[in-house]
């Protein structure tokens, strides 16, 4: 059983450039969820797929959206980059059953200069 | 609102010692209470859950957790603390709303351990 997978592992974008994050979920798992972790915070929720619909979404801009594929994988797209955008960016996957635990990637480190 | 409060930023221990970690919920039903442990540069690992029954819950790597339900608490123990244990832990509540399903995390709380 592998487990949640995300890419790349880092990078480094300038101002106003677009990014997108790729995150493939834990085999059994249909549900993702991302989070945003600022320097010496908390996660931040992003939002949630399931299905490939989004069905929740936490206080960010439109300018975060995303995607889930057939196979449950996922994307995170950021446009228009702005500084505080630099954060590492968190893939959960899960089942679609209340309180079910959420696994953790490994994140993706996004610096924007 | 929904909210989870890691009273401590910063604690330092003895290896060997025991350790606590306080956290503290705010949620109008019952919680889904989670702990979670991130190392450097990782993502995060989960430590333990608390969905219902028992409210001592055991853990991996010898860590346990006491759901207080008259408190709002979640607190999270070792007796006794090892060098790996170094690292950041965040306290989390399942959120359950409409269609949602999300975490909320607290801000964390660094644990150094001394040799």
């Amino acid at each position: 059983e592998t487990g949640v997978t995300q890419s790349p592992t880092h990078l480094i974008k300038t101002r106003g450039q677009q990014v997108t994050l790729r995150c493939s979920s834990q085999s059994g798992h249909n549900t993702v969820s991302w989070y945003q972790q600022a320097l010496g915070q908390g996660p931040q929720f992003i939002f949630q797929y399931y299905r490939e619909e989004e069905n929740g979404r936490g206080n960010f801009p439109p300018r975060f959206s995303g995607l889930q594929f057939p196979n449950y994988s996922s994307e995170l797209n950021v446009n228009a980059l702005e500084l505080d955008d630099s954060a590492l960016y968190l893939c959960a996957s899960s089942l679609w059953v209340s309180g079910e635990t959420q696994y953790f990637g490994p994140g993706t480190r996004l610096l924007v200069l | 609102a929904q909210s989870v409060t890691q009273p401590d930023i910063h604690i330092t221990v003895s290896e060997g010692a025991s350790l606590e970690l306080r956290c503290n919920y705010s949620y109008g039903a019952t919680p889904y209470l989670f702990w979670y442990v991130q190392s450097p540069g990782q993502g995060l690992q989960l430590l333990l859950k608390y969905f219902s029954g028992d409210t001592l819950v055991q853990g991996i790597k010898g860590f346990e957790a006491e759901f207080k339900r008259s408190q709002s608490s979640f607190n999270l123990r070792k007796p006794s603390v090892h060098w790996s244990d170094a690292a950041e832990y965040f306290c989390a509540v399942g959120a359950v709303g409409g269609a949602t399903n999300k975490l909320i995390f607290g801000t964390g709380t660094l644990l150094a351990v001394q040799p």
